[in-house]
């Protein structure tokens, strides 16, 4: 079974442009969560969405949005980049929302410039 | 964003030796996990603790649930050189988001 796949790996962009982060889960897995990884502020929680509705979200401002597709697909998309936003992304599936077995994909290292 | 207090920050240990890292919080969880993260990977799931008090092995390693609810603790035996990475340990909120700790970054020297 395919893990989870995170596109890009890498991406480099320039404060103000906006950015969209795509996450496509183990076939059969319907929950997807989004982190945010930073040396100083450690994994942070972005949100999570289960039959493409938001079930959860973290502090973070409204610049951060997500959606999931009917395939359980997953996107989260950043605008108005700041240097800030310069981070791992990492997404993570599992079967439902309150499953303890969540599997992380290997991340989007996004730097803003 | 709210994180939990995990100890210590990093360690430097020669092959072979025990290894004991923990966590903290001023919250009560309902589940702790552990997790590792090797360079340029998401972070895996070693170990999940459902009870307080329990107790679980995962091969070399041992993680328990604190009493309190607030704290867990994760102990390496025998270290080898794969054990190399950083360890997380989360905490699940009663909204089951997962709160993840700071990280233990072990290095293990032959």
């Amino acid at each position: 079974k395919a893990g989870v796949t995170q596109t890009p790996r890498y991406l480099i962009k320039t404060r103000g442009q906006q950015v969209t982060l795509s996450c496509s889960p183990i076939s059969g897995h319907r929950s997807v969560s989004w982190y945010q990884q930073t040396p100083g502020q450690g994994l942070q929680f972005l949100f999570e969405y289960f039959s493409e509705t938001q079930r959860n979200k973290g502090n973070f401002p409204g610049r951060f949005s997500g959606r999931q597709f009917s395939n359980s697909r997953s996107e989260m998309n950043v605008s108005t980049l700041e240097l800030g936003d310069s981070a791992l992304y990492l997404c993570a599936s599992s079967l439902e929302p309150r499953a303890n077995e969540q599997f992380f994909g290997p991340g989007t290292r996004l730097t803003v410039l | 964003g709210q994180q939990l207090n995990q100890s210590p920050q990093s360690m430097f240990i020669q092959e072979g030796e025990d290894v004991s890292m923990n966590c903290t919080s001023s919250s009560i969880f309902n589940t702790w996990l552990w997790y590792k993260q090797d360079p340029g990977e998401g972070p895996v799931l070693l170990i999940a603790l459902y009870k307080a008090g329990e107790l679980t092995s995962n091969g070399r390693l041992t993680a328990q649930f604190g009493i309190t609810r607030k704290d867990s603790f994760l102990n390496i035996s025998a270290s080898i050189p794969s054990d190399v990475g950083i360890y997380f340990c989360a905490g699940r909120e009663s909204t089951d988001k997962l709160i993840f700790g700071t990280g233990t970054r072990l290095q293990v020297f032959p």
